[in-house]
């Protein structure tokens, strides 16, 4: 089976510039979530999608945060304008159950510095 | 508001020693609770799951306990090894699947 597929792996961008990330998740999974983990933190969920609609995102920062879930599959999220605190990790999981919660499961994460 | 708090933050132990990661979380009406790895510049890897209803899982040399009512779970690490050096994280679900992440206990173990 494969994992959740994240890209790019690492980003550098100067402040006040955009950047999107994309999330491929496992097959058949119906939810999937994007998290931000600062350094030295945990990671915090910032959208949950269950298929394609908007389960959660009372964390995104709405002004500048944006994501979509395309037919319920692929994902992508996009910040515009970066701020220099948006450095951090973002992380991709996605789950099989349709309500509920079974097992997360993660991809490796994009890097992004904002410089 | 759930928080979830690790301690200790980091953790250095000789290669064989048994050791105990603890994670604490203040409201018990979760689903389920759930301990990962995180490798440097890595994802995360799930190690275990527990049920709000279960007491405890065990995977070969790790076993996590979990006592909802005092709002507790431990990860027990049985014979340590070099290669279990990673930081180790909890989380707990609530049956909407949202999660709080603890920051983690970052693990060393010295040959």
């Amino acid at each position: 089976e494969a994992g959740v597929a994240q890209s790019p792996r690492y980003k550098i961008i100067e402040k006040r510039q955009s950047v999107a990330f994309w999330c491929n998740p496992i097959s058949g999974h119906a939810t999937l979530y994007w998290y931000q983990q600062i350094l030295g933190q945990g990671p915090k969920l910032l959208i949950q999608f269950q298929n394609n609609g908007v389960v959660d995102d009372s964390q995104l920062p709405k002004d500048r945060f944006s994501a979509e879930r395309l037919k319920g599959v692929d994902s992508t999220l996009k910040i515009q304008p970066a701020k220099l605190e948006d450095s951090a990790v973002y992380l991709c999981a996605s789950s099989p159950m349709v309500g509920g919660r079974t097992e997360a499961f993660f991809g490796q994460g994009t890097r992004l510095t904002v410089v | 508001k759930q928080e979830v708090t690790q301690i200790p933050a980091a953790l250095s132990v000789p290669e064989g020693e048994n050791l105990v990661l603890n994670c604490s979380f203040t409201d018990s009406a979760i689903y389920n609770l759930q301990w990962f790895r995180q490798d440097p510049g890595k994802g995360l890897t799930s190690l275990l799951l527990i049920q709000s209803s279960q007491r405890e899982q065990t995977s070969g040399r790790l076993n996590a306990s979990l006592d909802k009512s005092s709002g507790r779970s431990t990860l027990y690490i049985a014979a340590s090894q070099p290669g279990d050096s990673a930081t180790y994280l909890c989380a707990v679900h609530t049956n909407a699947g949202k999660s709080t992440f603890g920051d983690g206990t970052t693990l060393t173990v010295k040959p």
